[in-house]
């Protein structure tokens, strides 16, 4: 069973550019999260889908966008980088309503310049 | 408010039992989370245990949860120089469906041989 795919594994970006970030679930899991990773904030959680409707968000600027897709994959989008948005992006997946835990996968390390 | 808390390190030798403290917020209705973290890599789950029980074992892993002290705390028995790595203590409640996690700040343990 294949894990949670995320592409691209690393991304450099120019502030003032946007970016997209995928994220493939489980087969078969239907809710999608994403959380960012830095050195001073720690693990955040961004957003949460689930049959393509977003059912939590995090405190992130409006900035930071995501959807989902009828075939579960997630994309989320950050317009107008900053510096402060370098960070490794995790997307996790879960069957149900997570409770269960969600599995995540290797995320995007994204560098902003 | 949404807060958990963790040590920042832990140093043990090979062979030896690593404990590793959460302490988190209080709700009845409470998933909580051990995730493992190695260098360059996603998240990886290592157990969750439901705020209804007291202790889960899978393995060499043991999971106490104290809910009067509002304390979690992840026991490795037979530590090995593979379990080097960050550890995640982490909370989803009822009341945002489960579907966010609150992470602590992480416990890097180092194994030495």
């Amino acid at each position: 069973k294949a894990g949670v795919t995320q592409t691209p594994r690393y991304l450099i970006k120019t502030r003032g550019q946007q970016v997209t970030l995928s994220c493939s679930p489980i087969s078969g899991h239907r809710s999608v999260s994403w959380y960012q990773q830095t050195p001073g904030q720690g693990l955040q959680f961004l957003f949460e889908y689930f049959s393509e409707t977003q059912r939590n968000k995090g405190n992130f600027p409006g900035r930071f966008s995501g959807r989902q897709f009828s075939n579960s994959r997630s994309e989320m989008n950050v317009s107008t980088l900053e510096l402060g948005d370098s960070a490794l992006y995790l997307c996790a997946s879960s069957s149900e309503f997570g409770g269960g835990g969600y599995t995540f996968g290797s995320g995007t390390r994204l560098t902003v310049v | 408010g949404e807060d958990v808390e963790q040590s920042l390190f832990l140093s043990v030798r090979e062979g030896d039992s690593s404990v590793i403290n959460c302490t988190y917020t209080d709700s009845s209705s409470t998933y909580l989370y051990w995730y493992k973290q190695e260098p360059g890599a996603g998240l990886q789950l290592l157990t969750y245990i439901f705020s209804n029980m007291d202790m889960k074992q899978d393995q060499r892993l043991t999971v106490l949860l104290n809910k009067k002290d509002k304390h979690l705390s992840l026991r490795i028995a037979d530590t090995q120089t593979g379990d080097s790595a960050i550890y995640f203590c982490a909370e989803s409640h009822m009341n945002t469906g489960f579907q966010k996690l609150v992470f602590g700040t992480g416990t890097r343990l180092l194994v030495s041989p």
